[in-house]
């Protein structure tokens, strides 16, 4: 079976840049994927970044873009702030109807 | 506005049965998908399948609990989420989303979550 892969963690300076990246343990990522991003901060439910590689969702700051970075799908946060500390997930599409998560990132901005 | 709410926290016993909800607004419920993601406690989240409000047509994942069934009543703009017999490691935080249109996959909207407790 197929797994989705993200980096565990990441640390950003505030004001910094980080890309994070959603693989597959075979293959390469492609917009045929149709990746998407989340943010989830503890005890919160998660909240939709981007869909379709680089639609922003409702309300999402344009500091947030999706977008393929050779063989991954990537988030790319520009201008990290205090409250982009949270952890990240992204979802693949893998055709007839399902999708799966990676195992999330952890950024801590400090 | 688009919500999506969902019904409160559950505790229930090993063998017991379980719907929980999720109550769509502010959209047309049968123009969209509504998927299920679960968390279990200090873990990340899993996609757990798919139905479409329209004509109850679902997509699982492989690794749906085949005592877990999606079920959905348009006329009250409700999905649903069932258990027939809960099991200890049906515990965990469930979430409903809703399906960008003309997607099958990503999610745009969400609910609050529903945290079930299956404990004897």
């Amino acid at each position: 079976q197929t797994v989705v892969t993200q980096e565990p963690s990441f640390s950003v300076s505030p004001g910094g840049t980080v890309t994070l990246t959603c693989g597959l343990s075979s293959g390469s990522v492609s917009t045929s994927y149709y990746p998407s991003w989340y943010q989830q901060t503890p005890g919160q439910a998660p909240r939709t970044l981007i869909y379709s590689t680089n639609i922003r969702s409702s309300g999402v700051p344009d500091r947030f873009s999706g977008s393929i970075l050779g063989n991954k799908a990537a988030l790319t946060i520009t201008g990290a702030q205090a409250d982009d500390d949270s952890d990240y997930y992204c979802v693949l599409y893998m055709g007839r109807g399902i999708s799966v998560f990676g195992g999330g990132t952890k950024v801590t901005v400090l | 506005e688009v919500q999506l709410v969902q019904s409160g926290a559950e505790v229930r016993k090993p063998g017991e049965s379980l719907t929980i909800s999720c109550k769509g607004s502010g959209y047309s419920f049968t123009r969209y998908w509504i998927g299920w993601v679960r968390q279990m406690p200090g873990r990340g989240l899993e996609w757990m399948g798919i139905i479409d409000p329209d004509d109850s047509e679902t997509r699982k994942s492989p690794s749906f609990p085949g005592h877990v069934i999606m079920s959905v009543d348009k006329t009250i703009s409700t999905a649903y989420l069932q258990w027939s017999s809960l099991k200890a490691s049906d515990t965990a935080m469930y979430y409903c989303a809703r399906v960008p249109y003309d997607l099958l996959t990503g999610f745009d909207y969400w609910g609050q979550g529903t945290l079930v407790t299956v404990s004897s």
